[in-house]
């Protein structure tokens, strides 16, 4: 079974700061993991994903997440928070090579960055 | 390249009624997933086609819901007796068979059941 955790309901931080969004795991193997961004009625935007390789990842809107697989967290990060950040951010995790395709999301994180 | 695009955006629908949603994913993707999301809660996976194959379904999907891509292109999914329990966002997303399967959403279509 898969199951991913995301631990705050809510994220304030201001402008400017840096951000951190936090994301936990449990897979049988070795994980695929996903960060998606949703904004108010709309469907969700793929932002980065770990797959193999190095622990830091980037992706879009100068979002990284970092794999820890001692601590199977997979926290995303930002080094400058905008206000145009604020949304809902999802985790998501599946089973790596052999495992299903069908990926298991957190509950999602609000973050609300003031200005 | 153009998106996953869902119709329609909104539906109210009364109590008992049937409803179909569409789903176009993006053109090279042969893999198509139909979500349920409500507040405060992340996608919950209803079903899954590769190609024209409906390869997976979750328990969620009761006997009142019914999903097709008849060509392996677009899909829809329907609801037929609607209940006021089953008032979401039903997202859409596609991927193409590879590696990491990565999956990018459509806009969702949002159920009104009332």
């Amino acid at each position: 079974a898969q199951s991913v955790a995301q631990p705050e309901d809510q994220v304030n931080v201001a402008e400017g700061n840096p951000l951190t969004v936090k994301c936990t795991y449990s897979v049988s193997g070795n994980p695929y993991l996903f960060w998606y961004v949703q904004y108010p009625n709309r469907g969700l935007q793929f932002l980065l994903k770990y797959i193999t390789g190095d622990n830091l990842v980037k992706g879009s809107y100068g979002f990284e997440a970092e794999f820890n697989k001692s601590q199977t967290s997979f926290h995303l990060k930002k080094p400058s928070a905008l206000v145009s950040d604020s949304a809902l951010y999802f985790c998501a995790v599946r089973d790596g090579p052999g495992g299903s395709y069908i990926p298991t999301f957190g509950r999602g994180t609000s973050l609300i960055v003031h200005p | 390249d153009t998106g996953v695009s869902q119709n329609p955006r909104h539906k109210i629908t009364k109590r008992g009624q049937n409803v179909t949603f569409r789903c176009d994913p993006i053109s090279e993707h042969n893999r198509l997933y139909w979500y349920r999301q409500t507040l405060g809660q992340g996608p919950e996976f209803l079903t899954y086609f590769q190609n024209e194959a409906q390869l997976e379904k979750s328990r969620l999907l009761s006997d009142r819901f019914s999903a097709e891509r008849p060509k392996g292109s677009f899909s829809t999914l329907e609801i037929q007796r609607t209940e006021q329990g089953d008032s979401a966002m039903y997202l859409c997303a596609s991927s193409r068979e590879g590696l990491t399967d990565t999956q990018y959403f459509g806009p969702g279509t949002r159920l009104t059941v009332l």
